[in-house]
């Protein structure tokens, strides 16, 4: 199975703020990667697919990048809805992994 | 508007069988590909099963030979038959459906709970 990381598992910030996370799969997965954000007690939402695409109505501040093994996914200027968890996903090969989150809270 | 609404979650013992549901609407549930993911209380993300429109399934490791992905298309709606549950089965099951972008989940329903407990 490919594994999934991310950093940092959790990250302060402030609303303005640039924020970058890492997603690094444990073998290339060329661009097979989305990106998604989820709200407590809520179900998660795709922003990101095939690793750069944004999906429709998605705000730009949002951008991923990447291709293989490394992804970051960064947000260009922090809103206070963007206060939640972030996760990647793997579409390569089956078991489609996801990473263990990134929760990116209120400095 | 595409919708998916689960049910059929609840408590369940060691041991015992659940079906979950996924009502679709919006769309049809045989031409897409369609997923379960869950989430365990305060944990992560686990992709758990797909149904490929073409009927193909697969399965993560850690339900392999216990659950089983189904679909009835006159229904329109998506179903997780779960057997032989275990106490680490127990989770926020998500009905997904595969968008057209990059093999990427592009909406999910809220989610039904599956406790397993004595």
């Amino acid at each position: 199975d490919i594994q999934m990381t991310q950093s940092p598992s959790s990250v302060s910030a402030s609303v303005g703020d640039r924020v970058t996370i890492t997603c690094r799969a444990s073998q290339g997965i060329s661009t097979w990667l989305a990106w998604y954000q989820q709200k407590p007690g809520k179900a998660p939402k795709l922003l990101i697919y095939a690793a750069s695409s944004l999906q429709s109505g998605v705000p730009s501040r949002f951008s991923g990048s990447g291709s293989g093994t490394d992804f970051t996914l960064t947000i260009s200027s922090l809103q206070p809805e963007d206060f939640a968890t972030y996760y990647c996903q793997q579409a390569n090969s089956f078991p489609f992994t996801f990473g263990p989150g990134t929760k990116v809270d209120i400095k | 508007e595409v919708q998916l609404v689960e049910s059929g979650g609840g408590l369940i013992q060691p041991g015992g069988s659940l079906r979950l549901s996924c009502a679709a609407s919006g769309f049809s549930v045989s031409n897409n590909y369609m997923n379960w993911v869950r989430q365990a209380p305060g944990k992560g993300l686990e992709w758990v099963s797909v149904i490929y429109s073409g009927g193909t399934t697969y399965y993560a490791d850690s339900v392999k030979g216990r659950f089983t992905i189904s679909r009835d298309s006159s229904k329109n709606t998506l179903y997780l038959q779960m057997n032989s549950l275990r106490a680490e089965d127990t989770a926020v099951y998500y009905c997904a459906r595969r968008g057209d972008g990059g093999r990427s989940i592009d909406y999910w329903g809220q989610g039904t709970l599956v406790t397993v407990s004595s």
